[in-house]
């Protein structure tokens, strides 16, 4: 089937450092979701993407829909212990199909 | 919050025996959605409805059915359980935002097959 791939996988990082995720497609998408998933709970939707190029922030955290529409970012500036989970990117192939998401980028922050 | 429960929340089952997991939702969604997550392969699409008794099946749906007799309640079940179902399962909703939709949550049902 259609996949996402992200990378990396897992990062361990410092407290305050600044991270970087990436998500690609070989397919085209018009919408790019991120969702962090704490230890025990269901993945929570943190930032959307609607349009190419676009740049959204929420908090700390920011995403980017790349102009190819085949790719998107996540950067976390200045981490904290809290920012630990997994990092899922998401997104549906038309309108009202299933979302498809990555394996995953799993985070751990070293106070 | 997009009011969804899931119960049970842990189950632990025998090989072969039947299971039926429940999903609720509080704010009348049309779309809703069963998938389950293991290590190394994500989350991962079982079934999922568009309205009450439509569904349709996702990429791994063998050994899963579903039933939607209305639109509150999805539920999953798995006729004769195997080892290999042993996972998380979550269900999740959609509401549409700008022509495409945005997935919500439930807090997951750990089911481990013995």
């Amino acid at each position: 089937g259609q996949q996402l791939n992200q990378s990396p996988q897992s990062m361990f990082i410092q407290e305050g450092e600044d991270v970087s995720m990436n998500c690609t497609s070989s397919s085209i998408f018009n919408t790019w979701l991120w969702y962090k998933q704490d230890p025990g709970e269901g993945p929570v939707l943190l930032i959307a993407l609607y349009k190419a190029g676009e740049l959204t922030s929420n908090g700390r955290l920011t995403a980017q829909f790349g102009i190819t529409r085949k790719d998107s970012f996540l950067n976390i500036s200045a981490s904290i212990p809290s920012d630990v989970g997994i990092y899922f990117c998401a997104g549906p192939f038309s309108g009202n199909t299933p979302l498809v998401f990555g394996k995953g980028t799993r985070l751990s922050v070293i106070a | 919050d997009a009011g969804i429960t899931q119960s049970p929340r842990h189950k632990v089952t025998e090989t072969g025996t039947p299971v039926t997991l429940r999903c609720h939702q509080t704010e009348n969604h049309r779309y809703m959605y069963w998938y389950r997550q293991d290590p190394g392969h994500g989350l991962r699409l079982i079934h999922y409805s568009y309205g009450v008794k439509d569904t349709d099946k996702g990429e791994v749906s063998d050994g899963y059915s579903v039933s939607r007799s209305k639109t509150e309640d999805f539920l999953l079940t798995l006729e004769s359980a195997t080892s290999s179902q042993t996972s998380v399962y979550f269900c999740a909703i959609s509401r549409q935002v700008k022509g495409y939709n945005e997935q919500f949550f439930g807090p997951g049902t750990r089911l481990t097959v013995l």
